[in-house]
């Protein structure tokens, strides 16, 4: 089944301990990006990536980085997470060209204390 | 950025109504995209429609790239049709979401 999967889907930690979200596509799309979901303000992109070793920030990347090593993989990091970082977190993919249709995992619920 | 405007925010209908959904987005955009958001919280992509008219069952969506807006029509509504509902628009490869529409249909 073609789907974007995402790691953990469900985080409690506490200020400053590194963590990391995994996402992971089985459908070999070369477009990748990470959103952050909170309530009143829609979805805002985060980082995204058109291809492996190439990112780029979308509207409110600061606190967090990523990584493409891999085209099916993209992992956000949050190096020393805060409280305002408290909130839901979606990965997409997509094939790219002409019809860039976004397919989104199932979402991560990520609080920090 | 690209300013994505939804209208209404918020929407109650009893189930077989009809209803209208609207997106107005301030630049020109290359990409459009309407999805629905169930109670469980899954993205689910309805169309990709950068401009023209695309039906789905019971579902159609009308984008007029010139005049920057689009719309989604739901007919003869159904609790399943239940969620949010948003509007992204795309540039290049950054995306612009609007904070949805709340749709509850009651039987």
């Amino acid at each position: 089944e073609a789907q974007v999967t995402q790691n953990p889907r469900y985080l409690i930690t506490v200020t400053g301990k590194k963590l990391t979200v995994t996402c992971s596509q089985n459908m070999n799309h070369e477009y990748m990006s990470w959103y952050r979901q909170d309530p009143g303000l829609g979805l805002r992109q985060i980082y995204y990536s058109m291809n492996v070793e190439v990112t780029d920030k979308g509207d409110v990347p600061e606190g967090y980085k990523v990584s493409r090593k891999e085209k099916r993989n993209f992992p956000l990091i949050l190096e020393s997470p805060s409280p305002n970082q408290t909130s839901l977190y979606f990965c997409a993919s997509s094939g790219g060209g002409g019809a860039n249709v976004l397919t989104f995992g199932a979402g991560s619920r990520l609080t920090v204390l | 950025g690209i300013q994505v405007e939804q209208s209404p925010p918020d929407l109650i209908l009893q189930e077989g109504a009809n209803s209208t959904l609207r997106c107005n987005f301030s630049d020109s955009v290359n990409n459009l995209q309407w999805f629905h958001q169930n109670p469980w919280g899954q993205l689910i992509n309805l169309f990709y429609i950068p401009s023209g008219t695309k039906q789905n069952g019971r579902l159609s969506a009308t984008t007029v790239a010139t005049e920057r807006y689009s719309l989604l029509y739901i007919s003869s509504s159904q609790t399943t049709d239940s969620g949010v509902y948003f509007c992204a628009v795309g540039t290049g490869n950054q995306f612009y979401f609007g904070t949805g529409t709340s749709l509850t249909v009651i039987p």
